[in-house]
Order: structure tokens, then sequence, then C-alpha cells
């Protein structure tokens, strides 16, 4: 257990649905990250959140919409995917954003668009 | 913005022997520069990092050496096992979010 939980580890949805990802951290973190994990492709940030602002949006498409209600809980609400969104996202936290400290990672949901 | 290539994509060997992966970076300012080590179905786990006042760090079978003239570090694993097989992330970071490398997929043969 890395204490950065997320829920469902795997979700199959339709183009029309709407739907959300959650991320829970139980170690006190300030900052929180959505990523996206594709085959062969590296590791993309979407969003960085810190002490509940976003601040930054890594030009990820309205179609993802990020929420954090306070530093311990992150969502990402999907509508209207596309098929290649379909893929394992992964969420992270760490004790200061950006990269100075270590980032510790949930165990993902894949999701699957059909 | 930085840019982190990793290579290579793929490493197969024998249980016992030494694996090599090695990654290099665009941004001179680039700091900080963690391992992870991802397994099947499971997130990315830091192993280890390196920070950019620091050319060589050893953490039992594992080390990290950085060249920063060179922008590029590695991650040495000496006496593989098979649990050590997984895949291998680098990044780098310059107090940003960090970069990914693209991964390596290390399979130890027994």
């Amino acid at each position: 257990e890395t204490g950065v939980t997320q829920t469902p580890r795997h979700l199959v949805m339709g183009m029309t649905n709407k739907k959300s990802l959650k991320c829970e951290q139980h170690l006190g973190h300030n900052a929180m990250y959505w990523y996206k994990q594709s085959a062969k492709k590296p590791l993309e940030l979407m969003f960085v959140y810190n002490f509940k602002e976003q601040t930054e949006n890594n030009s990820v498409p309205s179609r993802f919409s990020p929420e954090c209600p306070n530093s311990s809980h992150l969502f990402l609400h999907l509508h209207t995917l596309q098929p290649e969104d379909s893929a394992l996202y992964l969420c992270a936290s760490s004790q200061e954003p950006g990269g100075i400290t270590e980032a510790f990672f949930g165990q993902g949901t894949r999701l699957t668009v059909v | 913005g930085e840019n982190v290539e990793q290579h290579p994509s793929t490493l197969s060997v024998q249980e016992g022997d030494s694996a090599v992966i090695k990654c290099t970076y665009s941004d001179s300012a680039s700091n900080y520069f963690p391992w992870y080590k991802q397994e099947l179905g499971k997130g990315p786990q830091l192993i280890i990092d390196i920070r950019s006042n620091v050319g060589e760090k050893k953490d039992q079978r594992i080390a990290v050496t950085l060249n920063k003239t060179a922008k590029h570090f590695s991650l040495h694993i000496t006496e593989t096992q098979p649990e050590d097989s997984a895949v291998y992330f680098c990044a780098a970071s310059r107090n940003t979010p960090l970069v990914f490398g693209k991964g390596t997929r290390l399979s130890v043969i027994a």
C-alpha cells in the first residue's frame, strides 16, 4: 500500500456516458496529480493541484474535468470520451508540488472506452 | 520544456547478471532524477533518486549515476533476481512536476 487509493480499479464506459474516477491519499500531502499512462508512451501529466488549487492543466481536452474538494481527495470527471482515451489513469501525491519530493502513486484505474 | 529519453525499451538478462538502463534529459537546469519501478497491476513506486549535487548513489543492489555535463543518468541493478522483473521509468524535474521517460521492460530469466 502506498497510501494513495484509487477507485474503481477498472471501468468500461460508452462514449456517451459520464463517469468519475476517485483518488484519496492518506499521507497528509499538499499536492495531487492526475497522469495518463498509454502503451509505449511516457506517463503524461494531466493536472496538478496544490492545496486544492489547480496549478497546472497540461492542455487536456475539456471532456476531462478534475475536481479537488480538499487536499486528500481528487476526482476526474469523464464525459463524451473517445476510444483513444482508453488508458491507465494514475493519481499521485507529494508533500510539495513540483518534483522535489517523492511522488506516491495509486494503483490506477484501467479505463476502456467502447 | 524538459524531454527525457530512455533506453532500451526492453531488456532481458539472466538471473544474477547486471542490468543497466540509461536516460538523457534536455533541460540543464533539472536537479532531481528519480527512478520508479512498476509491477504488473500496480502504480509506479520510487526505488532510488539522485539530486544534481551528487554523482552517484547506491542502495543495496541498485545504484544510480548522474553525469550533469552530458545530461544523462543511469540505473544499475546488480545480481538481478526474478522479482526485479518490471517496467522501470526514469524521470527528471527542475522543481516542476516530473517528466518521465517511456519506460524499460526488464525481464530477469531464471
